[in-house]
């Protein structure tokens, strides 16, 4: 089983439309969850991280967190199509661990 | 200020031949970390470096693969024989300090191809 569980998609929707992703994960031990973007033949780029349970916001973006259920969504608002990308889940043990694991990611498309 | 940089962008190489991929971190970036994606898996981490040590290797495949990190600035990811099962993107990523391995900056990537 893999420690952490993400829809490949890939996933369309029009302009404007609010895009919801998830991920799963087996492993309660997690502390630290982050979400990536990657456009095509790039690095994955932060876009936020969050540490325990709860919702952080930044700007059209919203990442939320429920430890209790082991689920992590990120929500994107009035979704552009410059948000078109692959989008990456992640999560690390603690602050001074050494690896990310990584979910297989999920394929945004915004349509115009 | 800069980002996390990596030579080359992409390397095409035949079985048994030699390749060794730079990471450059961002200026002042202590920790030094590298991953892989081969095709249709994970991104999977492979090492981390604090300074010029190797805090983590857990995640080198085999000893066919060999990082350094001389003077704790760039770092070089050398594969010595290459083998198909090789082939993938290789990241460099970095963090500040050792207290903010959440936030590590990525770089764009190696595609290496073993044919």
């Amino acid at each position: 089983q893999k420690e952490v569980e993400q829809d490949p998609g890939p996933l369309s929707v029009p302009e404007g439309a609010i895009v919801s992703l998830n991920c799963t994960y087996s492993n309660s031990a997690f502390q630290y969850f982050m979400w990536y973007r990657q456009y095509s033949r790039k690095g994955p780029e932060l876009l936020m991280y969050t540490y325990s349970s709860g919702n952080k916001e930044d700007g059209r973006f919203t990442a939320q967190v429920d430890k209790s259920s082991k689920y992590i969504s990120l929500f994107i608002r009035d979704s552009q199509p410059s948000d078109s990308a692959t989008y990456l889940c992640a999560m690390i043990l603690y602050s001074s661990a050494s690896k990310i694991i990584f979910g297989s990611g999920t394929r945004l498309s915004i349509r115009p | 200020e800069a980002g996390v940089t990596q030579f080359p962008s992409h390397s095409v190489i035949e079985k048994g031949q030699t390749v060794t991929l730079r990471c450059d971190p961002i200026s002042g970036h202590d920790n030094l970390y590298w991953y892989r994606r081969v095709m249709g898996k994970e991104i999977k981490f492979l090492l981390h470096f604090v300074k010029e040590s190797k805090q983590d290797e857990s995640g080198m495949p085999n000893n066919r693969f060999l990082a350094e990190r001389t003077g704790g600035t760039y770092s070089t990811l050398k594969v010595q024989p290459a083998e198909l099962e090789d082939s993938g993107v290789y990241f460099c990523a970095s963090s500040q300090d050792l207290g903010s391995s959440y936030e590590q900056y990525f770089g764009p990537g190696t595609r290496l191809t073993v044919t």
